[in-house]
């Protein structure tokens, strides 16, 4: 079975430049995730999809941030425009979903993809 | 917001020895996940216990839950140089607007297991 696939693994960028990040979950996973992970921290989530219907952003910086899931399959996180404290590693996560969004069981990670804003 | 907080935040053992990881959160939860994460790697799922659980095993793993001290503790027996990871306790709970659950991971706990 594929595992979460990320691109790119690695992107350095000037701040006030612009990225995207793409995630493909596994192949049956309703919920797709998206986290920011700063070096020497946890990961925070940013949005959180059930199939292409937002559940969870709240914690998305909303003026520079922006998510999508087409066809609630593949996800694309932009940034635009970068800051200095955008460098981070964004991990994109997938799992089954029982009902009403309680998912209740493992996130599958894929590699993440690394951010330095210089 | 961090709910997990792991503790210690590092932890260098001797390949051979056991290795305890402590996880204290603030809120009731549905459950509460390990994961493990290698240096510039994806995390990994170790082992979920539910809130209605006091004690699960995996392997060399083993996991409490003491809901009334809402706390969480993980021990890996005879460790191994490669369990050289970062561990990360996530709790499954309502988000603050109480519709959705969400996990919510901690800062970690760094192992270095010495050969």
């Amino acid at each position: 079975e594929a595992g979460v696939a990320q691109s790119p693994r690695y992107k350095i960028i000037e701040k006030r430049q612009s990225v995207a990040f793409w995630c493909n979950p596994i192949s049956g996973h309703a919920t797709l995730y998206w986290y920011q992970q700063i070096l020497g921290q946890g990961p925070k989530l940013l949005i959180q999809f059930q199939n292409n219907g937002v559940v969870d952003d709240s914690q998305l910086p909303k003026d520079r941030f922006s998510a999508e899931r087409l066809k609630g399959v593949d996800s694309t996180l932009k940034i635009q425009p970068a800051k200095l404290e955008d460098s981070a590693v964004y991990l994109c996560a997938s799992s089954l979903v029982s009902d009403r969004g309680f998912h209740g069981g493992e996130l599958f990670f894929g590699e993440g993809s690394r951010l330095t804003v210089l | 917001s961090q709910q997990g907080e792991e503790d210690p935040q590092a932890l260098s053992i001797q390949e051979g020895e056991n290795a305890t990881m402590n996880c204290s959160y603030k809120t009731s939860i549905n459950n509460l996940q390990w994961y493990r994460q290698n240096s510039g790697r994806g995390l990994v799922h170790l082992i979920l216990i539910r809130s209605n659980e006091r004690e699960k095993h995996s392997g060399r793993l083993r996991v409490t839950l003491d809901t009334s001290k809402k706390s969480s503790s993980l021990l890996i027996t005879a460790s191994r140089a490669a369990d050289t990871a970062s561990y990360f306790c996530a709790t499954d709970a309502p988000n603050s607007g109480g519709s959705n659950y969400k996990l919510t991971f901690g800062k970690g706990t760094l192992l270095t297991v010495n050969p």
